[in-house]
């Protein structure tokens, strides 16, 4: 069965202390990965596609990553800004629906 | 430009009743995409539109419907509702729906039902 996990679940951060979100994925072929920031009360924000291992993608201070078998989000001398929940979602060649992880909730402490 | 507008942001029904949501696209979009999102499930995909067509469907009971119309905008309704139903309904918008194109979400609409 086609699956998204992700961890932590929750993340605690000093500002400044860079660290790794982990998205693991299990589908039958990917068409693309997604990781989206979603604030309480707000729809999901759209961050990066992702398409074939090795690929890398940056915005200011995340950086993506994929593999085969899962997708980094580094998140580099984050500030408080960046608490959020971090959501991981996958589209498989199978089929167009898009299956999103449970999410990592970060917090960053001043 | 205007985002995705989702009306209304809050709704409480009662069990047994139906209720039905709107979504606007952001202009020139075709695809609207539709999600749940409860604490426990996380978001979970309930359909597709493009060109009001339904083109991809989760797996949801028959109580989930939506339509879209020729300016793109698009309802979802949901029949007998059930206490289970309470969630954060997202609709997301993108030019073709295509994994290429960004998919732009509303704020939701938070439906209780009591």
């Amino acid at each position: 069965e086609d699956q998204v996990t992700q961890s932590p679940e929750a993340l605690r951060l000093q500002e400044g202390e860079s660290s790794s979100l982990n998205c693991s994925y299990t589908v039958s072929g990917l068409r693309g990965l997604f990781w989206y920031r979603q604030d309480p009360g707000k729809g999901p924000e759209f961050l990066f596609t992702l398409y074939s291992a090795g690929e890398e993608k940056e915005k200011e201070r995340l950086k993506a990553t994929l593999t085969k078998k899962e997708s980094f989000l580094h998140i580099t001398a984050p500030k408080p800004e960046d608490s959020a929940t971090y959501l991981c979602a996958v589209q498989a060649t199978s089929y167009d629906k898009v299956i999103f992880g449970p999410g990592t909730s970060l917090s960053v402490i001043p | 430009k205007a985002g995705v507008t989702q009306t209304p942001r809050y709704l409480i029904k009662t069990r047994g009743q139906q209720v039905t949501l709107s979504c606007s696209p952001i202009s020139g979009h075709r695809s609207v995409s539709w999600y749940q999102q409860t604490p426990g499930q996380g978001l979970q995909f309930l359909f597709e539109y493009f060109s009001e067509t339904q083109r991809n469907k989760g797996n949801f009971p028959g109580r989930f419907s939506g339509r879209q119309f020729s300016n793109s905008r698009s309802e979802m309704n949901v029949s007998t509702l059930e206490l289970g139903d309470s969630a954060l309904y997202l609709c997301a918008s993108s030019l073709t729906g295509a994994v290429n194109t960004e998919a732009f979400f509303g704020q939701g609409t938070r439906l209780t039902v009591v």
